[in-house]
């Protein structure tokens, strides 16, 4: 299995309500990371977890909350978010934090639509 | 902390054209550089990598880049471009973050 999976594809969400969007990988990759994408930018850079712990936080709003429940899983949870957070939600794996020898292995992305 | 910059926003080219694009890196110790390709509406993919050896990478789809290290540039090269290889091209070094990006639309 050489995929990140992340579910749901697509989420519109109301202001007030709370979701998580989930990303998967089984490749054995110690390095999960959480990007957002407006249209026609970069990936932003948003959350890294190194073995299972947050190793980097780029000064996320508390409104987006990471968990990584093991080796093979990555959750945001999302609560009380803005219309301008709306945005593609990309996750990533790699062998080692940090892009190193191999690159990124992305997920297709959640699209989210906060209204 | 290591950065690239890509300087070509927008690129427009006819099918069959040569193709060129810049990439370069601030970092001055040893780096590791990448380009990705996302497709519209698809996720990025790893094009090609530099890590050492041969400072000229071949990637997929026909794609190469060159490092210089004199010019601290990674520039992506194709031959003759394709209408299907109208996408965002994005490069990045090692760590964590990636370039502007460079939109490529290649007409028919």
């Amino acid at each position: 299995d050489t995929e990140v999976t992340q579910t749901p594809k697509h989420l519109v969400m109301g202001m007030t309500n709370k979701k998580s969007l989930k990303c998967e990988q089984h490749m054995g990759h110690r390095a999960m990371y959480w990007y957002k994408q407006k249209a026609k930018k970069p990936p932003e850079l948003m959350f890294v977890y190194s073995y299972e712990k947050l190793s980097i936080n780029e000064s996320v709003p508390s409104r987006f909350s990471p968990e990584c429940p093991n080796s093979s899983l990555l959750n945001l949870h999302l609560h009380a978010l803005q219309p301008e957070d709306s945005a593609l939600y990309l996750c990533a794996s790699s062998q080692e934090t940090g892009q190193r020898l191999y690159g990124y292995t992305f997920g297709s992305g959640t699209r989210l639509t906060v209204v | 902390a290591q950065s690239v910059s890509q300087h070509n926003h927008h690129v427009i080219l006819s099918e069959a054209a040569s193709l060129e694009l810049g990439c370069n890196y601030s970092y001055g110790g040893t780096v590791n550089l990448f380009w990705y390709v996302q497709y519209p509406g698809q996720h990025l993919q790893l094009l090609l990598k530099y890590f050492s050896g041969d400072p000229l990478v071949k990637g997929i789809k026909g794609f190469e880049a060159e490092f210089i290290k004199s010019k601290f540039s990674f520039n992506l090269r194709k031959p003759s471009v394709q209408w299907s290889d109208t996408a965002e091209y994005f490069c990045a070094v090692s760590d964590m973050r990636f370039g502007a990006g460079t939109r490529l639309t290649v007409k028919p």
